[in-house]
Formats: structure tokens, C-alpha cells, sequence
């Protein structure tokens, strides 16, 4: 069963526009969200995670256990941010600690 | 290490061919990773270490692959007999093995089958 989904594989705003990339769950405990970035040429590297309640690079994200969602936001959307973004789950599964990612969103901002 | 690295970064070899490809991850991290990314696709999950063995190998798409980790640190993935199917770049995790704390990836290797 897909654990993590993301329904938009593709997602374009003008620059200065707010942005959403959508991130839902599927578990029964309480899991630990996270969203992972991949800028072009680069590897994928850790954007921000539930448990700190950080906002980076004016992105944020609020896990909502009613909507079982965890989308990401941010409010005037940058040239900078064109890049790939995972959504994900850490959990305990029967076979320990593990980790599941959604299939990603490739972001455009349009200048 | 500082960082997760794998080796090589880049490997074009000839279908049929055996490939290792190899992983070093953070140093005191119990868990790893293995990941496959392919064009226009997201991660495919392949396998997860912790420590040596591997609890989770649900994602290996067929016998043809492998992996093993030795001394809680250096994995290896084996494809055998590459096919066109298999090119991809594949990517390697690591982290502390309790949840939070999130991973750290490598570079990944990108493999090429002609």
C-alpha cells in the first residue's frame, strides 16, 4: 500500500505566486514527516522535518493527523526554488525503522 | 566520513555485464539505504540495512539483484546480467536508525547499460 502520496507529479507557478505541493499518509501510528529536496544537479538533501516546526527557505509545513496531510508551502514562490521534492514517512514498521517516499513533484516557478 | 559517498559516480557498462556498485556511509550510522531513481520517475525503494542485515528487501525488482553490507559500514548492490531496463541512478542512504533524524544521501551512482 502507498504510504506517502504525492498527486501532483508536476506543479508550475509564476514567481511571486504562493505554492503548495500536496503530501498525503497513510499510517496508523504516529509518524515523523519530512520533505526532501532535489535542485538540479544536486543531491537530495533534507528540507525541513515535522518535529522542528522550522521554516527554510521560507517554505513550512504542518502535519495535519486529521486530513493525514503534510503539505508543503510557501507564501511568493522564487526562480530558485525550481526543483524536485519528496514528501516522507518515517515509521515503525514490523521490519524496524523505515522510511517511505512519495513519488515526488517537480516544481517550476515561471519568471 | 563526513558524507555519504558512492562509487563509482558514473558507470556505463555493457548489457549481460555484472556491476557493483558501492556505498560508504556516515560513520556511525546503523542504517542504510538503497534507492533507485530513474528518468522522470521518483525513488523507487531497493533495500535497508540495519547493521548488517537486511529486514527489508521487498524492493529488489528481481534476482538479478543484490546487496550486502559487512561491518555495519560498506554496502555493496549487485546487479547481474545488467539489462537496458536497469539504467538508472542509484542512490544510497544512511542515517542514525531512529526516526527524526532523517537521512543524508549520497551522490548516487548513475549506471548506463548500452
Amino acid at each position: 500500500a502507498q504510504r506517502v502520496t504525492q498527486p501532483e507529479k508536476l506543479l508550475s507557478v509564476f514567481k511571486g505566486a504562493p505554492v503548495e505541493l500536496k503530501c498525503n499518509y497513510s499510517y496508523s501510528g504516529s509518524p515523523e514527516l519530512f520533505w526532501y529536496v532535489q535542485y538540479s544537479r544536486q543531491r537530495l538533501q533534507l528540507l525541513l522535518r515535522h518535529i522542528s516546526r522550522e521554516s527554510i527557505k521560507g517554505f513550512t509545513a504542518d502535519l495535519n493527523k486529521g486530513e493525514t496531510s503534510f503539505h508543503l508551502k510557501k507564501p511568493f514562490a522564487q526562480e530558485e526554488d525550481s526543483a524536485m521534492y519528496y514528501c516522507a514517512l518515517s515509521g515503525i514498521m514490523n521490519t524496524g525503522n523505515q522510511f517511505y517516499f512519495g513519488t515526488g513533484t517537480s516544481l517550476t516557478v515561471i519568471p | 566520513g563526513a558524507g555519504v559517498s558512492q562509487s563509482p559516480s558514473n558507470k556505463v557498462t555493457e548489457k549481460g555485464k555484472d556491476v557493483e556498485l558501492r556505498c560508504d556511509p556516515i560513520s556511525g550510522h546503523t542504517a542504510l539505504y538503497w534507492y533507485r531513481q530513474s528518468l522522470g520517475q521518483g525513488l523507487e525503494f531497493l533495500i535497508y540495512f540495519q547493521g548488517n542485515s537486511a529486514p527489508d528487501k521487498s524492493g529488489l525488482p528481481s534476482d538479478r539483484f543484490s546487496a550486502e553490507r559487512t561491518g555495519g559500514s560498506v554496502s555493496t548492490l549487485t546487479i547481474q546480467r545488467t539489462q537496458q531496463e536497469d539504467s538508472a541512478v542509484y542512490l544510497c542512504a544512511s542515517s542514525l536508525g531512529r526516526g527524526g533524524y532523517g537521512y543524508t544521501f549520497g551522490s548516487g551512482t548513475r549506471l548506463t547499460v548500452v
